[in-house]
């Protein structure tokens, strides 16, 4: 799976969109992009995914740069519950585990 | 039911002792997973179960055994623990059956070994 790289902290005013970026530079082509979040003290939770496409759901949107390198997640109108660690993963297809590798992710702090 | 349950959520426990933690999910899930997560780091993976049989072990000590009864429980076993074995462990569940699927976590047990 290919290696991500997020800033290590990111704030955000309360109601404001939060852009959080990853770069995926290695990524290869059966490669997807996850999102998920960790709020203090609870266990990780799915937010979205996509392959090449911009994904949207009820909770975020995900838009992959043309030469996939890169994405950004967008929380449209964060809220304090926003606040958690947010991780980038980069993960094949077609194994169906969830075996995932974790780095550092990105800290947002929502404030009010 | 889209719920991993966790138990206990917190245990506290002696270099000498014999401990269980459970896990248990009802979404027909046949992959299920242990991580660990010290504090202010990321989860680390320590075991994989894939139709209830162990697949991937990521080189986790002895003292550390997983066993998975049938297909919506598992528990990981714990002996002569260290204090270095303090952390949060995180189950977590899977389907199989799919090109792309999503990982679902439990709230961990926060675990002290004294």
């Amino acid at each position: 799976d290919a290696k991500t790289t997020q800033p290590p902290s990111m704030d955000c005013a309360e109601g404001r969109a939060a852009n959080l970026p990853c770069n995926h530079s290695t990524i290869s082509g059966n490669e997807y992009v996850y999102w998920y979040r960790q709020i203090h003290s609870q266990g990780p939770q799915y937010i979205i995914h996509g392959l090449k496409n911009n994904e949207t759901n009820e909770m975020a949107s995900l838009i992959i740069t043309e030469d996939r390198k890169s994405s950004t997640l967008i929380l449209p109108h964060a809220t304090l519950r926003d606040t958690a660690v947010y991780y980038c993963i980069v993960k094949g297809g077609g194994t169906s585990y969830g075996k995932l590798t974790f780095g550092q992710g990105t800290i947002l702090t929502v404030h009010p | 039911d889209t719920e991993v349950t966790q138990t206990p959520k917190h245990l506290v426990m002696g270099m000498t002792n014999k401990k269980s933690l459970k896990c248990e999910q009802h979404m027909g899930h046949r992959a299920m997973y242990w991580y660990k997560q010290k504090a202010k780091k990321p989860p680390e993976l320590m075991f994989v179960y894939s139709y209830e049989k162990l697949s991937i072990n990521e080189s986790v000590p002895s003292r550390f055994s997983p066993e998975c009864p049938n297909s919506s429980l598992l528990n990981l076993h714990l002996h002569a623990l260290q204090p270095e074995d303090s952390a949060l462990y995180l189950c977590a569940s899977s389907p199989v059956d799919r090109e792309v699927t999503e990982a679902f976590f439990g709230q961990g047990t926060r675990l002290t070994v004294v």
